[in-house]
């Protein structure tokens, strides 16, 4: 059983503060990783993704990848209201067979 | 008009009822996947299909049985619901996921059901 774990949740930080998610994996032949932002009752939507080890920068989010301890992170700096929501970590098994494999999510929740 | 569309949107039934959940879509993808949500429980994949001639189960199939009609049409169906199958379904179409693409998954808005 491939298994994605999150941090346990929920996640509150004031607005402005940085926050941080993380998540392990299991599959050691994932090759590329998906973080999906859903907000309650609408579907998710891609926000990072990441392939390489290290660091990959898109406005306030940065992904960071460690393949050797089957490690992705999601820091939100300057973090805003509007980012209350579910943050979802979703490995890719690679290969033409690929299909992704969903944690069960981190309530993020920031307060003004 | 969305990417990828789902049919209904909310739906109310019996245990024991015959239900089917459509999604259709736009984007020319050949991969797409049904996925069920629980509070607390992630997404989990039900059934997913890389073309018209290719169905595979998920890691919760059971219960469930799917139609892939078309390339843009990829139904769900709960043969006899019952009410633990009470559940946001979501439909997802992707690419292949090699060097030109990302295989991100494009989400419909989903489908709430209830099984009384």
């Amino acid at each position: 059983q491939k298994e994605v774990e999150q941090n346990s949740g929920p996640l509150s930080v004031p607005e402005g503060a940085i926050a941080s998610l993380n998540c392990t994996y299991s599959d050691r032949g994932s090759q590329s990783f998906f973080w999906y932002r859903q907000y309650s009752g609408k579907s998710p939507e891609l926000i990072m993704f990441i392939y390489s080890n290290g660091d990959k920068e898109d406005g306030r989010f940065t992904a960071q990848l460690n393949k050797a301890s089957q490690y992705v992170s999601l820091l939100i700096r300057d973090s805003q209201p509007s980012d209350s929501a579910t943050y979802l970590c979703a490995p890719n098994s690679g290969g033409s067979n690929y299909k992704l494999t969903f944690g069960k999510g981190t309530l993020l929740t920031v307060n003004p | 008009d969305a990417d990828v569309t789902q049919t209904p949107r909310n739906r109310i039934t019996k245990t024991g009822k015959r239900i089917m959940l459509e999604c259709s879509q736009t984007k020319g993808h050949d991969r797409m996947y049904w996925y069920r949500q629980d509070p607390g429980l992630g997404l989990r994949l039900i059934y997913y299909s890389f073309d018209v001639k290719d169905i595979n189960k998920g890691e919760i199939s059971d219960g469930y049985s799917v139609s892939r009609q078309a390339q843009a049409k990829f139904s769900l169906s709960l043969e006899s619901a019952i009410p633990n199958q009470t559940a946001l379904y979501f439909c997802a179409t992707s690419d292949f996921g090699g060097q030109a693409n990302t295989g991100e998954l494009f989400f419909g808005e989903g489908s709430r059901l209830t099984v009384l």
